[in-house]
């Protein structure tokens, strides 16, 4: 089993719809929890860090469920320009090290 | 400030051959990362550098080697190319309070 799962997609929405991401982690004592974006060709870049009460940016929604071992990733209202591969990271607690999910990616279509 | 720089940005090398990609980071991360992404695999760690002087494997080192070679800097090397190492490779660095990582721009590695 992957240490981090994600659904690859791609998810194809309409501009304007809301759609949901979940990725699971297997390491229990993981610490820390990112969602990355990728552009095609382009490198990962920070869209949003996940707290354990949940937070949110503009539309999108990041929550972090440690009992079942999940994250999830909302994004309302969507853009063509969201169209992109979102990346799922844990951190452990051990060091250093940051495990990626293998991505799911994303087409908004006008 | 230029955030991660890795050259070159695209390179091919026949089978044998061996090749450095540079890394530099002007962000006084003490941690420094090399990645390789492949289609459906995701991004693989192959070494990391927790502070100066200091490296360590990770997912799959077989096949390269590492140099921490200052603060700024760390160079992955492939001594004698192989086709299975075709790949984009991304060098990145981790703030430390944050752990946020950035990451450079990638080289696309081709072996033919």
């Amino acid at each position: 089993r992957k240490e981090v799962e994600q659904d690859p997609g791609p998810f194809n929405v309409p501009e304007g719809a809301t759609v949901a991401f979940n990725c699971t982690y297997s390491n229990s004592a993981s610490q820390s929890f990112f969602w990355y974006r990728q552009d095609c060709r382009k490198e990962p870049k920070l869209l949003m860090s996940v707290y354990s009460s949940g937070n949110e940016d503009g539309r999108f929604t990041a929550q972090l469920n440690r009992a079942s071992q999940y994250i999830s990733l909302l994004i309302r209202d969507s853009k063509l320009s969201d169209s992109a591969t979102y990346l799922c990271v844990v951190k452990d607690n051990a060091g250093n090290m940051l495990t990626f999910g293998g991505g799911t990616r994303l087409m908004v279509k006008p | 400030n230029a955030g991660v720089t890795q050259t070159p940005k695209f390179q091919v090398l026949k089978t044998g051959q061996s090749m450095t990609l540079q890394c530099a980071q002007d962000m006084n991360h003490n941690s420094m990362y090399w990645y390789r992404q492949d289609p459906g695999m995701g991004l693989r760690l192959i070494y990391y550098s927790a502070s100066e002087g200091t490296t360590d494997k990770g997912e799959v080192p077989n096949g390269y080697n590492v140099s921490r070679l200052n603060k700024r800097e760390f160079s992955l090397r492939l001594e004698s190319a192989a086709p299975s190492q075709t790949s984009v490779y991304f060098c990145a660095s981790i703030a430390a309070i944050t752990d946020t990582q950035y990451f450079g721009p990638g080289t696309r590695l081709t072996v033919l």
